[in-house]
């Protein structure tokens, strides 16, 4: 079946740096990858759906200048989160839609920042 | 009112016991739905796609009511394997979106 490999899968890092988060779609191509977050205890939250070739679309309350999209080709989106805060310590994950029956996930990424 | 709202949980059940999910959605020009699975610290897997005619995956059933705009998951004779939180996932307003709901655990007990 499809496949995205996301990575890392864990990063701890220190505020005020920035983490890059990669999603490839391993088996087919994604023209479209859409970006999570999900914090404990809460529902997964669309922060940005990624077009390849274009500029990203990003859902509000979600500032772009932080969280910087990029979509250079059919099978690599990243996800930069730039000058991290504690506060966006979170549970990151990616998915493209594969087929008609639903979407792919990566794995995710579980950022901490201390 | 949210897009997807889902039954509060948690649920506790014991092994063998039947339960449903309940989920409501907003958008009547949704499309598509589906029910995903997550464990804990996990990312969320694709348990089956919901059809207009209802659909059954061996001890899991999925009915969708257009008209009440409202999705549910049974799943019958349950293991201890079966927790997780169950996630509701539906067209979003603006279609190519998806929107999750919130999430309903469930916890089998021995």
């Amino acid at each position: 079946g499809a496949v995205v490999s996301q990575h890392p899968s864990r990063v701890i890092c220190k505020s005020g740096t920035s983490v890059k988060i990669e999603c490839r779609s391993l088996d087919f191509q994604a023209t479209t990858m859409f970006w999570y977050r999900q914090f404990p205890k809460q529902s997964l939250m669309l922060m940005a759906t990624s077009n390849e070739g274009s500029k990203a679309t990003y859902e509000q309350g979600v500032e772009k200048d932080k969280f910087l999209i990029n979509h250079a080709s059919l099978t690599l989106s990243t996800l930069t989160v730039t000058s991290a805060h504690p506060e966006d310590s979170s549970f990151y994950i990616c998915s493209a839609r594969a087929n008609r029956d639903g979407y792919t996930f990566g794995s995710g990424t579980r950022l901490t920042v201390v | 009112r949210k897009e997807v709202e889902q039954d509060p949980g948690p649920f506790n059940v014991p092994e063998g016991a039947t339960v449903a999910f309940n989920c409501t959605y907003s958008n009547s020009a949704s499309q598509s739905f589906f029910w995903y699975r997550q464990d804990c610290r996990k990312e969320p897997k694709l348990l089956m796609s919901v059809y207009s005619s209802g659909n059954e995956d061996g001890r899991f059933t999925a009915q969708l009511n257009r008209a009440s705009q409202y999705i549910s998951l049974l799943i019958r004779d349950s293991k201890l394997s079966d927790s997780a939180t169950y996630l509701c996932v539906v067209n979003g307003r603006r279609g190519q979106n998806f929107v999750f709901g919130p999430g309903t655990r469930l916890s089998v007990l021995p």
